[in-house]
């Protein structure tokens, strides 16, 4: 069965840190990985997600993630936080070319940037 | 676009008690998903439809029904509520059930169940 590992649970930065957030996946097939964030009082939305090829992506408000398929991992990076990247990140997969979009998510990091 | 939007935004039940948590999109999105996010735990899928008069069970269904009677409305019920069900409920919809499809969420209930 897939699974998401965040192994981060809370995680306190001053402004200007650099941040990464650790996902390792356990699944036996090909996946899909997404990023998603949960900004206070707000809805999830899409950071960045992987499908194939270059493992590094670049996604919003500068953000990015590298896939490493040795390691199934697909950490997140920023290299300078800011206060308003505080927030709640939750990584996802599912399982590449499925019949449905199923998404499995990680138990999420809350970040905190302080001023 | 309104995107995705959940009513309520919050609520309380009492035990044994049943209520409907709405759910529509405005995106014309062919698939929706019912998400539940219990403290320190991610997200578990509850049921899915990948059209209208279409839904299947996901990981955690026991205690919730759906319906899909429009394109538009996914509505989440619970019959007898229990504690076990306080929760934070989420709802997606995304295009296709193409894996590499993004999902859309709304905005969530948070029900308390006492």
């Amino acid at each position: 069965a897939q699974s998401v590992s965040q192994h981060n649970h809370h995680v306190i930065l001053s402004e200007a840190a650099s941040l990464e957030l650790g996902c390792n996946y356990s699944y036996g097939g090909t996946v899909n990985l997404f990023w998603y964030v949960q900004y206070p009082g707000q809805h999830l939305q899409l950071l960045l997600k992987y499908f194939s090829g270059d493992p590094l992506v670049k996604g919003i408000k500068g953000f990015e993630a590298e896939f490493i398929k040795s390691k199934f991992s697909f950490n997140l990076r920023k290299p300078s936080v800011q206060w308003s990247d505080t927030a709640e990140y939750f990584c996802a997969v599912n399982a590449r070319g499925g019949a449905t979009n199923k998404l499995i998510f990680g138990t999420g990091t809350l970040l905190a940037v302080q001023p | 676009n309104a995107g995705v939007t959940q009513t309520p935004k919050f609520r309380i039940l009492k035990i044994g008690q049943s209520m409907t948590l709405q759910c529509t999109q405005d995106m014309n999105h062919n698939y929706m998903y019912w998400y539940r996010q219990d403290p320190g735990m991610g997200l578990k899928l509850i049921y899915y439809s990948v059209g209208a008069g279409i839904t299947d069970k996901g990981e955690v269904p026991n205690g919730y029904n759906v319906s899909r009677s429009t394109t538009e409305d996914f509505p989440l019920r619970l019959e007898l509520a229990a504690p076990s069900q306080t929760s934070v409920y989420f709802c997606a919809s995304s295009s296709s059930g193409t894996s590499t499809d993004t999902q859309y969420f709304g905005p969530g209930t948070r029900l308390t169940v006492l």
